[in-house]
């Protein structure tokens, strides 16, 4: 399956400070999307970003997309403790039926 | 409220005795699936569920059945289950493929003895 791996696979970091999470997948893709797993709970959708963009903002959030190096990174911007979860990519392969994720970036936000 | 239910939250049970977890979604969503999440093993794929009446395997799907009777529903069945399928289930729902976004339900904690 076309899964994305993310890396660190632990961050830890002071509230205020910026987090960078990265994430590589292997084939070619649609698009690729980024979750957020609060401890023990159903994944959230943070962001979608197409195969055709480089760029997208949403808040505090930014993606970037290289699909010549095949990688994304997610960063967040003046982190709160609140963001202390773990981050999960999801890479969409063109007429794949599957959404696989890979083991996760946990951050850890400092207050 | 949009959103996906899972029932129940959690679940013991003993080994070989057979439960079925449900998931329901109410966005009318084509694409449906079940995960679980095990401790340094990340998200891994059970089977998904295209539209009615179509279901593939995914990457883990041994041990365990589904059935896509109607758009909104889709059970998890195991039908023996075994130690080795103590787990963190999630179900999830998309209006399409991989192309938008997916609803995760709660979870369902589950341990087999």
């Amino acid at each position: 399956s076309q899964q994305g791996e993310e890396d660190p696979q632990a961050l830890s970091i002071q509230e205020g400070e910026n987090a960078t999470m990265n994430c590589s997948y292997k084939t070619s893709i649609n698009n690729l999307q980024w979750y957020r797993q609060n401890s023990g709970r159903g994944l959230v959708h943070l962001i979608l970003i197409r195969s055709n963009e480089r760029e997208k903002h949403s808040g505090r959030l930014r993606v970037t997309l290289d699909t010549s190096k095949k990688s994304s990174s997610l960063l967040i911007t003046a982190s709160r403790a609140a963001d202390t979860a773990s981050y999960f990519c999801a890479p969409g392969r063109a007429g794949s039926y599957q959404l696989t994720f890979g083991k996760g970036t946990k951050l850890s936000v400092i207050p | 409220e949009a959103q996906v239910t899972q029932n129940p939250r959690y679940l013991i049970t003993v080994t070989g005795k057979k439960l079925t977890v449900t998931c329901s979604q109410n966005m009318n969503h084509e694409y449906m699936s079940w995960y679980r999440q095990d401790p340094g093993l990340g998200l891994r794929q059970i089977y998904y569920s295209m539209n009615v009446e179509v279901t593939d395997k995914g990457d883990v799907p041994e041990g365990y059945k589904v059935s896509r009777k109607e758009k909104r529903n889709f059970p998890l069945i195991l039908e023996s289950p075994s130690p080795n399928q103590t787990s963190l289930y999630f179900c999830a729902s998309s209006l399409s493929t991989v192309n938008t976004e997916a609803f995760f339900g709660q979870g369902t904690r589950l341990t087999v003895v």
